[in-house]
């Protein structure tokens, strides 16, 4: 089975903080992928990242930034000198290959204060 | 291109009438899920397709659920009779079948209220 935890449920911090998100997963399959999305206060999803399970690097993107280990599980999303334009409810999710059912965590908030 | 559409953004209906939700995926996609994101249950996977015929159903809650996608085009989510306890806010998302690059791409959601 697979399975997504978001441990933070809410996290506040003012503007110009960096602010970690954690992501740990668990899955038997050596194929995966794993996704971050962001939910605004308008509600849609908004695609963010895709990594699979056989590139470890790490990736940036302007303010963004992504952590993926292994050894531990986790796939860690960081915004550095977040802004108030980032708050939202941040979702990780994950996918194992050869299935089509992506399998989300239950979200951060994310509240940046001016 | 125009996301994936679904209708209506909002529904308020009474407990016991019938509920449909409509979706048209993202043109070239040939598969197609529906979620629901509550509260307590954040976000679940009720049923997906793929070439227009239904996958894996085993999240759809109970027999009131049905969903159909009779062409590539579209896709209907029903509920019949609805209950409070279906109020929720119901997503379309859309891709194209699973590959090295795919992601899904959503939908803005119905805010769907029983009363």
């Amino acid at each position: 089975a697979q399975k997504v935890t978001q441990a933070q449920t809410e996290i506040s911090v003012v503007e110009k903080e960096d602010v970690t998100l954690d992501c740990v997963y668990e899955t038997r399959d050596t194929t995966y992928y794993l996704f971050w999305y962001k939910q605004p206060p308008s509600g849609e999803l908004v695609f963010l990242i895709r990594r699979n399970s056989f590139d470890e690097q790490n990736e940036i993107s302007g303010r963004y930034s992504w952590n993926f280990q292994k050894s531990t599980s986790s796939f860690n999303f960081t915004i550095t000198a977040s802004q108030v334009v980032d708050s939202a409810v941040y979702f990780c999710a994950l996918i194992q290959g050869g299935s089509e059912k992506l399998v989300f965590g239950k979200g951060t908030k994310l509240t940046v204060n001016p | 291109d125009a996301g994936v559409i679904q209708s209506p953004r909002h529904e308020v209906t009474e407990m016991g009438q019938e509920v449909t939700l409509r979706c048209k995926p993202i043109s070239g996609h040939n598969s197609l899920f529906w979620y629901r994101q509550t509260m307590m249950r954040g976000l679940e996977l009720l049923i997906y397709f793929n070439n227009n015929v239904p996958i894996d159903d085993s999240g759809m809650p109970e027999d009131r659920f049905s969903a159909k996608m009779p062409n590539a085009s579209f896709s209907t989510l029903k509920i019949q009779p609805s209950e409070p306890r279906d109020s929720a806010v119901y997503f379309c998302a859309s891709s194209r079948s699973w590959g090295v690059d795919e992601k899904l791409f959503f939908g803005s959601g119905t805010q769907l209220s029983v009363l």
